[in-house]
């Protein structure tokens, strides 16, 4: 597609209930990202997906987190038993490959709200 | 690790004014260096970038030196419009396969008419 597109752009959902947040990266684009950005701080890193190569999970903050790509392409970043700590901005970005020359394409975000 | 330090707002500026958001960055080798903007209620867009010392990025006014020496990127703008209002994050990326950014905290800028 023509950017980078986030499924669903506003998320509420109760404590304790897992949720799952999309994105569909830029058509042809090996690397994706995912970022968080809480109220009022800056961006934090979440993973990494660069092609066939095992992903970056370093900034995944516990295992209640947990993302997958599939065919290359579409990712899937799932939270378990969501707590209110988890309410932020979730932000997809992709990248031709060598995103340390080019930058990233961010998507809009999804918000999610635990409430 | 790496890490970017950028001036806290919000910076609060009248119309055709000067317009300064310091940026330095800690980092190993020489990584590339970028500007984002967000705007009220939308997602990050990539405002300028540079890839090596000394080169210079600019897009829509603004513009912004890789100084290796001093290690920092800092955003100018000579005469800010009430639409530049919104949040400003530097960033650096190692040249290394495999990187990721690391963001600054965001500066806030607040341009009133």
């Amino acid at each position: 597609g023509a950017g980078v597109s986030q499924s669903p752009s506003n998320k509420v959902t109760e404590k304790g209930k897992d949720v799952e947040l999309r994105c569909d990266p830029i058509s042809g684009h090996t690397a994706l990202y995912w970022y968080r950005q809480s109220l009022g701080q800056g961006l934090e890193f979440l993973i990494y997906f660069q092609g066939n190569s095992a992903p970056d999970k370093s900034g995944l903050p516990s295992d209640r987190f947990s993302a997958e790509r599939t065919g290359g392409s579409v990712s899937t970043l799932t939270i378990q038993r969501t707590q209110q700590e988890d309410s932020a901005v979730y932000l997809c970005a992709s990248s031709l490959g060598q995103g340390g020359f080019d930058g990233y394409t961010f998507g809009s975000g999804t918000r999610l709200t635990v409430v | 690790g790496d890490s970017v330090t950028q001036m806290e707002g919000p910076v609060t500026l009248s119309e055709e004014a000067f317009l300064t958001i310091n940026c330095t960055y800690t980092a190993t080798g020489y990584p590339s260096l970028f500007w984002y903007v967000q705007y009220p209620g939308e997602g990050l867009q990539l405002l300028l970038k540079a890839t090596k010392a000394d080169d210079k990025g600019s897009n829509k006014g603004f513009e912004a030196t890789y100084r290796k020496e001093t290690t920092s990127f800092h955003l100018e703008k000579g005469s800010v419009q009430v639409s530049d209002s919104a949040v400003y994050f530097c960033a650096l990326a190692p040249r290394a396969a495999g990187n990721k950014l690391t963001f600054g905290g965001g500066t806030r800028v607040l341009v009133k008419p």
